[in-house]
């Protein structure tokens, strides 16, 4: 079974476009992450919730909004979609809001063109 | 910004070598972890080691952490071409609750 799943694998589409990613854990962890890796494989720090409220945002466009509907789901929207968005967003998850041991999803590559 | 600088960039050796890869940050940490990444997959995690030890081992993976150098290296021994992938290292800085990664070093294992 998978740990964290996250769909889709990938998506293409054009600018000014609105999309979500699905992320879902079934490990049992209090706590999920946004991260986004550029084309220089920089992995930076998106969002954090820890038991569905958000304790990390990390000087993230409001175009991207995160929803935890329950501790096991961190959704990923982006509205008004823009070229420098094209990167690979992965979403992860951890036993505690620590920042210690994440376990990661497969990934979402995203190209605007 | 970013925390962790890996060096080399990429590395490159024949299998049955040992592979060596080390990291340099810029601020006090709680913790230091590897990950690797095989090309178009998710990190996976490695070995934590925590600011008060200086040598950690998990079977054919040996790290170190000098904080007095703000430097961390992990060996991997005995390299298979399996081992061929991008290893990050990531520091959890004290009192916060992210991780943040360096840009990777690129190893190839050479059957």
């Amino acid at each position: 079974d998978t740990a964290v799943s996250q769909t889709p694998k990938y998506l293409v589409t054009q600018m000014g476009n609105d999309k979500s990613i699905k992320c879902e854990q079934n490990l049992g962890h209090d706590t999920m992450y946004w991260y986004k890796q550029d084309s220089k494989k920089f992995l930076k720090i998106m969002f954090s919730y820890n038991n569905k409220e958000l304790i990390i945002n990390e000087t993230v466009p409001n175009r991207f909004s995160p929803k935890s509907p329950d501790k096991a789901h961190l959704n990923l929207h982006i509205n008004s979609l823009e070229l420098g968005d094209s990167a690979v967003y992965f979403c992860a998850s951890s036993h505690r809001p620590n920042g210690e041991k994440l376990f990661f999803g497969s990934g979402t590559q995203l190209s605007v063109l | 910004s970013q925390q962790g600088e890996e060096d080399p960039q990429a590395l490159s050796i024949q299998e049955g070598e040992n592979a060596t890869m080390n990291c340099s940050y810029k601020t006090s940490i709680n913790n230091l972890q590897w990950y690797r990444q095989n090309s178009g997959r998710g990190l996976v995690h490695l070995i934590l080691i925590r600011s008060n030890e200086r040598e950690k081992h998990s079977g054919r993976l040996r790290v170190t952490l000098d904080t007095s150098k703000k430097s961390s290296s992990l060996l991997i021994t005995a390299s298979r071409a399996a081992d061929t992938a991008s290893y990050f290292c990531a520091t959890g800085d004290q009192g916060a609750q992210k991780l943040v990664f360096g840009q990777g070093t690129r190893l190839t294992i050479n059957p």
